[in-house]
């Protein structure tokens, strides 16, 4: 068993949608990374968090540490935000990535 | 401005070549890390060095190695002995074990 899972593996939502992605760890962790690779292959870190919540734009991440669970939120959905998002957890000086969840948000 | 450059974007490589892709940064950052990442899998660490002069071995180092002369660049020479190398390989760097980590934009390898 991976010790990252995300779910869905794949996603496909229309344009204005309210969208979810999940992340699963089963090792304990200092932070929490949602990543987010576009077509090209470059990977744009979007959230580190430890604890909490944090809001950026359109975009919401929330992690509870004693379930080990985060989740990625995205708030009315655009076309532009189609790419694989990523989970990673940092622990003991490298992080493990969960195999990414495919976002596709038609107009 | 400051960011981590890898270059090439896209690498052929024939069969029993080995190939060396380069990573720099320019965040001053102590920390560096080689990913491998194949369709339908996450990523995997191949090396990292938490400081000049140092690195250790990852999940899958076997027929990659890597050196760390600088705190700046950190390349990894696919050898020959890598069995399955077409991939597509990306570099990181953070601070510390607990910041937040910038990626390169990848470099593509092939092999022909």
């Amino acid at each position: 068993k991976n010790e990252v899972e995300q779910s869905p593996q794949n996603l496909t939502a229309q344009e204005g949608e309210f969208i979810t992605i999940n992340c699963s760890y089963s090792v304990g962790i200092s932070a929490l990374h949602w990543l987010q690779q576009h077509p090209g292959g470059g990977i744009v870190s979007l959230f580190m968090l430890s604890s909490g919540k944090k809001k950026h734009g359109r975009l919401i991440a929330t992690i509870n540490i004693q379930e080990k669970h985060s989740s990625l939120h995205i708030t009315a959905s655009h076309p532009r935000d189609s790419a694989v998002y990523i989970c990673a957890v940092r622990r003991m000086g490298d992080m493990r990535f969960g195999a990414g969840t495919r976002l596709t948000v038609k107009p | 401005d400051g960011g981590i450059t890898q270059s090439p974007k896209y690498l052929f490589r024939k069969e029993g070549q080995n190939v060396t892709l380069s990573c720099e940064q320019n965040l001053n950052h102590d920390a560096m890390y080689w990913y491998r990442q194949d369709p339908g899998q996450g990523l995997r660490l191949i090396y990292y060095s938490q400081i000049v002069n140092d690195f250790q071995k990852g999940d899958i180092a076997e027929g990659y190695s890597v050196s760390r002369e600088k705190k700046e660049s950190f390349p990894l020479t696919v050898t020959s002995a890598q069995k399955n190398p077409t991939a597509f390989y990306l570099c990181a760097s953070s601070t510390g074990v607990n910041t937040e980590a910038f990626f390169g934009q990848g470099t593509r390898l092939t092999v022909v």
